[in-house]
């Protein structure tokens, strides 16, 4: 099966401009995540949709960061205005659910790398 | 939620076995322990998960303790090819998991 696919690759912008990075998950997967990834870190999750609904948005920085699943397939995360602090690797990632399984896997894409000057 | 401890780097000769350790204390009866790899400019990929059973297949062995507060991933035979960031997390039925920052593992010739 196809993977998860993102883009851009990477984008260069200047503080205070505007950024979106696009997701398309797997096919049926019903679940898809942001996550961002800052150099040495580990991935913290930004937000968790169930098909076209926001099921964990907590540690997203709605004053900066939006994120929306139409139609429950793509994706898009948008940055407006940037700080430099934004500068990661944004990953995007999906499962298939079904039902609550914790044994679900996640399939990670390759990362929107982003930095801010 | 429910947090992992990791070494943050280990070291291991090419050809010999890693055993790779974590420790979750605060588990519950319900979350999966799944772990996940980082190769340099990829995203995580899945190496393998278990609930109570020790688990084996292609990649990797699982080795999950009796009371489940610790499990160990092995590989049995290093190759220059597994040097990446190991993470271990746990998975809850709500889906919801949290990534620590990982084990460095450095695979030497």
């Amino acid at each position: 099966e196809a993977g998860v696919a993102q883009s851009p690759r990477y984008k260069i912008i200047e503080k205070r401009q505007s950024v979106a990075f696009w997701c398309n998950p797997i096919s049926g997967h019903a679940t898809l995540y942001w996550y961002q990834q800052i150099l040495g870190q580990g991935p913290k999750l930004l937000i968790q949709f169930q098909n076209n609904g926001v099921v964990d948005d907590s540690q997203l920085p709605k004053d900066r960061f939006s994120a929306e699943r139409l139609k429950g397939v793509d994706s898009t995360l948008k940055i407006q205005p940037a700080k430099l602090e934004d500068s990661a690797v944004y990953l995007c990632a999906s499962k298939r659910t079904r039902g609550g399984s914790g044994a679900n896997v996640l399939t990670f894409g390759a990362g929107s790398r982003l930095t801010v000057l | 939620d429910a947090k992992t401890t990791q070494p943050n780097s280990m070291e291991s000769n090419e050809e010999e076995p890693v055993h790779l350790p974590c420790n979750h204390s605060t588990i519950s009866g319900t979350d999966y322990i799944h772990w996940y790899r980082q190769l340099p400019s990829q995203g995580p990929e899945y190496v393998i998960h278990g609930l109570t059973s020790n688990v084996n297949n292609r990649m990797a062995s699982l080795a999950i303790a009796e009371d489940r507060k610790s499990s160990t991933l092995i590989l049995h035979r290093a190759t220059l090819r597994d040097a990446a960031v190991y993470y271990c997390i746990l998975k809850t039925n709500a889906g919801k998991s949290t990534f620590g920052d990982g084990t460095t593992l450095t695979v030497k010739p």
